[in-house]
């Protein structure tokens, strides 16, 4: 089973709402990883948690905040965010960070902000 | 960071072979990966290569590595229209960072 799950598959948010995105995987993996991705654009990597410890945080806005409850478990939570911030947000994994691991993919959230 | 470099589209005939081509960066990057993304959809891997190697065959797909021109390419084999997709490369930086390639748009002609 290489599956990553995600929910919402698509959420739209006004500027003023707090949500989250939630990602989940049963493979063991212990290092997990959220990506903005625009439209026709490759995925930018945002965050980098090792071990339910955050790793890289590549300079994201204060305004997405993650959160690794557990090994299995990542979370993006979010607030006032900007019509800017619309995008797929992907949610990945792979066995370790700091290796040359294969990184498996969820299948994203659609977000709006409108 | 440099840009992963790929050619934006590409178009082919039902049937015939596709070529994806990618430029990386790093020379230092142990493997190489290929994603595949549908419309709305999330990144498929497709195959990967150990920068040791020159050639992976796997069914249809056939991956080919230059490491001194730090270049790497994709082959399909009998290109189906199931197949278009944006194709990204990847290379792994420091740190197990993925950095992925501009992206190729592949277009099958019925």
């Amino acid at each position: 089973d290489t599956e990553v799950t995600q929910t919402p598959k698509h959420l739209v948010m006004g500027m003023t709402n707090k949500k989250s995105l939630k990602c989940e995987q049963h493979m063991g993996h212990r290092a997990m990883y959220w990506y903005k991705q625009k439209a026709k654009k490759p995925p930018e990597l945002m965050f980098v948690y090792s071990y339910e410890k955050l790793s890289i945080n590549e300079s994201v806005p204060s305004r997405f905040s993650p959160e690794c409850p557990n090994s299995s478990l990542l979370n993006l939570h979010l607030h006032a965010l900007q019509p800017e911030d619309s995008a797929l947000y992907l949610c990945a994994s792979s066995q370790v960070a700091g290796g040359s691991d294969t990184q498996y993919f969820g299948p994203g959230t659609r977000l709006t902000v409108l | 960071g440099e840009d992963v470099e790929q050619s934006l589209f590409l178009s082919v005939r039902e049937g015939d072979s596709s070529v994806i081509n990618c430029t990386y960066t790093d020379s230092s990057s142990t493997y190489l990966y290929w994603y595949k993304q549908e419309p709305g959809a999330g990144l498929q891997l497709l195959t990967y290569i150990f920068s040791n190697m020159d050639m992976k065959q796997d069914q249809r797909l056939t991956v080919l590595l230059n490491k001194k021109d730090k270049h790497l390419s994709l082959r399909i084999a009998d290109t189906q229209t199931g197949d278009s997709a944006i194709y990204f490369c990847a290379e792994i930086r420091t740190g197990n960072q993925f950095y992925f390639g501009t992206g190729t748009s592949l277009t099958v002609i019925p």
